[in-house]
């Protein structure tokens, strides 16, 4: 069975400051790795995912993440933050050709002027 | 753009009430899938969808049943409401792409069990 782990559940920082949001996961097969984002009163959507290939993978709102499998984490990372980057970041991993996605438990990112 | 929409934002209930959650989604996806959110336990799996009128147990479907008669439509039903059930509920639905399921959310919907 897979589990993710999100170590911190509330991350305050500054605005432009970096920011860096962990997440490690356990599975005995290979696997997808994704990061989802919820915004105040809002559905998730879709961050940035690792699918294989390239183990750094970018979203188009400056985030990045990368994949390490000796480690196996996958922590979201951004160098600069903005107040429009408040939300709730979930990890996520399935296994490869699975339905189902298993999700960690969220890591509240705030961001103080 | 793919869209999931969700009956209600907000409901409020009574315990032993039945409670119905729909969602629909507009993109013929095969797989259809409901969550149940809460702080600090992130989103945990209560069924999924894969077909019409298939189902599948998530994690934590005690309390909860579902039914799809159309492949677009996914209801979650709570047949007697309790306050353990007060949450936030979303539903999501997957296409097969890249050799994995995406999946896209609704907004969710609170609900209060009194």
């Amino acid at each position: 069975a897979q589990s993710v782990t999100q170590l911190d559940s509330q991350v305050p920082v500054f605005e432009e400051a970096p920011v860096e949001l962990r997440c490690n996961y356990s599975s005995s097969v290979s696997v997808y790795l994704f990061w989802y984002v919820q915004y105040p009163n809002q559905g998730l959507q879709l961050l940035l995912k690792y699918l294989s290939g390239s183990t750094l993978v970018e979203s188009i709102n400056g985030f990045e993440a990368e994949f390490n499998k000796s480690q196996t984490s996958f922590h979201l990372r951004k160098p600069s933050v903005h107040i429009s980057d408040t939300a709730e970041y979930f990890c996520a991993v399935s296994e490869q050709g699975a339905q189902k996605l298993v999700f960690g438990q969220g890591t509240r990112l705030t961001i103080n002027p | 753009d793919v869209k999931v929409t969700q009956s209600s934002r907000y409901l409020v209930k009574r315990t032993g009430e039945k409670v119905f959650l729909e969602c629909v989604q507009d993109m013929d996806h095969e797989n259809m899938f409901w969550y149940r959110q809460d702080p600090g336990l992130g989103l945990r799996l209560i069924y999924f969808s894969y077909d019409v009128k298939m189902k599948e147990k998530g994690d934590i479907p005690e309390g909860y049943s579902v039914s799809r008669e159309k492949k677009e439509r996914f209801s979650l039903i709570l047949e007697s409401a309790s306050t353990n059930q007060t949450s936030m509920y979303l539903c999501a639905s997957s296409l097969l792409r890249d050799g994995h399921n995406e999946q896209f959310f609704g907004p969710g919907t609170r609900l209060t069990v009194l």
